[in-house]
């Protein structure tokens, strides 16, 4: 079974441009999570999808990041424009829907992003 | 809201004897999940082990254990036998029972293995 995937693993951006994050869960994994680390800080959540549904947004910082999930499967996260303080690594997870004393949440490798 | 702290940002051990990393976290509620998370170098964050806050019983994965203390809110990870694989970056993590299912992260412990 292939791991959560993201894509680029890599991006050095300018102030001011926009980046498109990309995040294909392991197949069949019904939730689908955002999370970031901005550099020697905890990771913090972003967002929480299940399916192609918004379940949870608490933790946009912005209204400049956008998190979409196409018919619930592979989930994008666009920050326009970008900041300086959007650096960071950005980290996706996935698991399966059920009840939440089974669930373990399984993570992509993360984007690691540098606004310039 | 539920917060997790890491306090040692940086542990060493020698291969093969035992290490203790720390962690602390604060909530109100009674029923909740913690969890050990490991992130080796340029590879995928993987769960080590986890605790159903309900249950009283540490739980433990081969060579690594937590000691789990609900009243102290203390949830420590040992690994016993360390091994070179085990250099990696560790993350505590709490999630609630009810409702949201997102995970609380402390800061992370950087873990090297002295060979």
């Amino acid at each position: 079974e292939a791991g959560v995937t993201q894509f680029p693993s890599h991006s050095v951006i300018e102030k001011g441009q926009t980046v498109t994050l990309r995040c294909d869960p392991i197949s069949g994994h019904d939730n689908l999570y955002w999370y970031r680390r901005v550099m020697g800080k905890e990771i913090k959540f972003l967002l929480h999808f299940v399916k192609e549904s918004k379940q949870d947004e608490s933790g946009m910082p912005n209204n400049r990041f956008l998190a979409e999930r196409t018919g619930g499967t592979y989930s994008t996260l666009k920050v326009q424009p970008a900041e300086l303080e959007d650096s960071g690594v950005y980290f996706c997870a996935s698991s399966r829907f059920g009840t939440a004393r089974r669930e373990t949440q399984y993570f992509g490798p993360g984007t690691r992003l540098l606004v310039l | 809201a539920q917060t997790v702290t890491q306090s040692q940002p940086e542990m060493s051990v020698q291969e093969a004897e035992t290490v203790t990393l720390s962690c602390t976290y604060d909530t109100s509620e009674s029923d909740y999940y913690l969890f050990w998370y490991k992130q080796p170098p340029s590879r995928q964050m993987i769960l080590v082990i986890r605790q159903e806050a309900y249950k009283q019983q540490n739980a433990t994965e081969n060579r690594f254990s937590v000691n789990f203390q609900k009243a102290a809110k203390s949830f420590s990870l040992k690994i016993s036998d360390s091994q070179l694989g085990d250099a990696a970056m560790y993350f505590c993590a709490y999630r609630s029972a009810q409702g949201a299912q997102k995970l609380v992260f402390g800061q992370g412990t950087r873990l090297t293995i002295n060979p």
